[in-house]
């Protein structure tokens, strides 16, 4: 089966520009998470969606950050306008539900870059 | 608050050697997981191995094993035989509910 696939791998904008990343979870995984990964640190949770909808988005930092998941399939994270302390790496994972025959691993995209000038 | 927590940035171990990359955690709940993922320099997550918190025996998979001490909230990974590919980031992770959270890391260097 195909894994979970990020776009772009790397972007680079000035500050005050947008940019919307995609993810692409493994097909029939419900789960849909994004996560940000600043350089030296942890990686840090920013949401979670089941299918279409907004489980939790306590780790999305402000308002300049919105993610959508239309239709339960892919799911686009855009920052506008872009800050300077937006750069690292974004992470995409997706995973069946945990139960009894998974352990609700997560599957990982590549991750895009971010670089903000 | 910190959840998890590896207090190794970096570790150094000589090849065929073993090696415990150390985690601690903080939860309320009764029912949660704990993974390891370990990210080479290329920059995928590979899943390594998995701890349930019912779980009482302690899980292996291949060369890698957590060592599961649930009164101390510890679950330290062990790679037994270090081989050269082993040099990476090893991040610790726990799962409570849907959400899984992680660690800052550990940087493993593998010298020969």
């Amino acid at each position: 089966e195909a894994g979970v696939t990020q776009f772009p791998s790397h972007s680079v904008i000035e500050k005050g520009q947008t940019v919307t990343l995609r993810c692409d979870p493994i097909s029939g995984h419900d789960n849909l998470y994004w996560y940000r990964r600043v350089m030296g640190k942890e990686i840090k949770f920013l949401l979670h969606f089941v299918k279409e909808s907004k489980q939790d988005e306590s780790g999305m930092p402000n308002n300049r950050f919105l993610a959508e998941r239309t239709g339960g399939t892919y799911s686009t994270l855009k920052v506008q306008p872009a800050e300077l302390e937006d750069s690292g790496v974004y992470f995409c994972a997706s995973s069946r539900k945990a139960g009894t025959a998974n352990t609700g691993e997560l599957f990982f995209g590549e991750g895009s870059r971010l670089t903000v000038l | 608050a910190q959840k998890i927590t590896q207090t190794q940035p970096g570790m150094f171990v000589q090849e065929k050697e073993a090696v415990t990359l150390d985690c601690t955690y903080d939860t309320s709940d009764q029912s949660y997981g704990l993974f390891w993922y370990k990210q080479p320099s290329s920059g995928e997550m590979i899943f390594l191995i998995y701890q349930g918190s019912y779980d009482e025996q302690n899980a292996t998979e291949g060369r890698y094993s957590l060592n599961f001490q649930k009164a101390r909230k510890s679950a330290n990974l062990v790679i037994s035989a270090s081989q050269l590919g082993d040099s990476a980031m090893y991040f610790c992770a726990m799962r409570e509910g849907r959400k899984t959270i992680f660690g800052a890391g550990t940087r493993l260097f593998v010298k020969a």
